[in-house]
């Protein structure tokens, strides 16, 4: 089975640059999670699909991040303008159902704002 | 909201010996609570989790506990080999039917095995 998959792996932009990372889930995977991890500390939930709709999007700072899964699958997420405290990995993951089941990470995009 | 609260945030034991990570949570409604290895460059990784329905549960040398009534969890990793060198999350999520659950993630512990 292959796994979530995520580009770029790496990415090096000026702040309020424009930047977009792509993540495809596994296959039938009904739920879709963004992350940002910050050096150091542990992922923190960014937006959380179900299907192709937004089930939790509470911590998306929406005025410069925006997400979409088209069709419930592909997922891209967009930071327009980047700024330095941005710099961080951005991890997509998926689980199968509605909850409680395991969620497989991607490798992450590993994004520097300079 | 759920927070997790992670501790110790670094742990280093000596090769054969066993660790310890314990881990919080907040929010009495949490029912799964999964814990993550992550190796340098890569994505977490599922190692072993629980529901709130057991109390403990063991997968050769790793093993988690659940305390509800404290709202404490722990991983406790026995005869610790190099390769258990990384990052260790643990987390909590409330699960059900008709809602879907956000993982909330502790902070991490960086665990080395020294040889």
């Amino acid at each position: 089975e292959a796994g979530v998959a995520q580009s770029p792996r790496y990415k090096i932009i000026e702040k309020r640059q424009s930047v977009a990372f792509w993540c495809n889930p596994i296959s039938g995977h009904a739920t879709l999670y963004w992350y940002q991890q910050i050096l150091g500390q542990g992922p923190k939930l960014l937006i959380q699909f179900q299907n192709n709709g937004v089930v939790d999007d509470s911590q998306l700072p929406k005025d410069r991040f925006s997400a979409e899964r088209l069709k419930g699958v592909d997922s891209t997420l967009k930071i327009q303008p980047a700024k330095l405290e941005d710099s961080a990995v951005y991890l997509c993951a998926s689980s199968p159902d509605r909850g409680g089941s395991e969620a497989f990470f991607g490798q992450g995009t590993r994004l520097t704002v300079v | 909201g759920e927070n997790v609260e992670q501790h110790p945030s670094t742990l280093s034991v000596q090769e054969g010996d066993s660790a310890v990570i314990k881990c919080t949570y907040s929010d009495s409604a949490s029912n799964y609570f999964p814990w993550y290895k992550q190796e340098l460059g890569k994505g977490p990784q599922l190692i072993i989790d629980i529901r709130s329905n057991v109390g403990e549960k063991k997968d050769q040398r790793i093993a988690v506990t659940l305390n509800k009534t404290a709202k404490h969890f722990s991983l406790h990793i026995t005869e610790t080999q190099p390769e258990d060198s990384a990052v260790y999350f643990c987390a909590a999520s409330i699960t059900g039917y008709s809602s879907a659950s956000k993982i909330i993630f502790g902070s991490g512990t960086r665990l080395s095995i020294r040889p």
